[in-house]
């Protein structure tokens, strides 16, 4: 089945420092993949749609310049989380769907743990 | 706008009893998708609903879409400790075949206890 592989598992970091999150897809290509931000004990919010090629298209509330994502080729986009600061500490997930076989979801990457200190 | 509203959002289960897990969504939407996340984890795919009517089965989960509705159910029989886990639904927020995102429930934590 479609895989999405998400790196890293977990990062720490310090204020004021930039972190990146690739997400890819192994066996597929995805032209769109979705971005998400979950806070403890709560559900999933989107945050942002990656496009390959194109520019991403943001949520109300995010902001895209903190939050830069790059599509720039059908099996992989990055977010980076740019001046990082404690309330950015969060689990990032990314998913994205295999367009070329019977539809069957949206496969989501293993997330990445944020911890800004 | 398309929001999903998912109750109980707390279930606390013995083993072997049944319960049913509601997910109702405000607009027209022709897909909806359960999923599974364990604590730390990211979200596991159970059930891929795309017509009215769909019913799917895996083990002791059984889900079942009603688009006029607007209603999906997660039936849960007999229940066991391993199914002890938080259970989001999602409707993608597109209709008629093109690509949307997903608009998720709050999630419903079950523990399932001896």
């Amino acid at each position: 089945g479609a895989v999405v592989s998400q790196h890293p598992s977990w990062v720490i970091c310090k204020s004021g420092t930039s972190v990146k999150i690739e997400c890819r897809s192994l066996d597929f290509q995805a032209t769109t993949m979705f971005w998400y931000r979950q806070f403890p004990k709560q559900s999933l919010m989107l945050m942002a749609t990656s496009n390959e090629g194109s520019k991403a298209t943001y949520e109300q509330g995010v902001e895209k310049d903190k939050f830069l994502i790059n599509h720039a080729s059908l099996t992989l986009s990055t977010l980076t989380v740019t001046s990082a600061h404690p309330e950015d500490s969060s689990f990032y997930i990314c998913s994205a769907s295999d367009q070329g076989r019977d539809w069957r979801g949206y496969t989501f990457g293993s997330g990445t743990r944020l911890t800004v200190v | 706008e398309l929001k999903v509203e998912q109750n109980p959002l707390f279930l606390s289960m013995q083993e072997g009893k049944n319960y049913t897990i509601y997910c109702n969504y405000s607009t027209t939407s022709d897909r909806l998708y359960w999923y599974r996340q364990d604590p730390g984890k990211s979200l596991e795919s159970l059930f891929v609903l795309l017509s009215n009517g769909a019913v799917k089965q895996e083990g002791r989960l059984m889900a079942s879409l009603d688009t006029k509705a607007r209603l999906s159910t997660l039936h849960i029989t007999a229940a066991v400790h391993d199914l002890s886990a938080t259970y989001f639904c999602a409707v993608d927020d597109s209709y008629g075949g093109s690509q949307g995102n997903l608009i998720f429930g709050k999630g419903t934590k079950l523990s399932v206890k001896p």
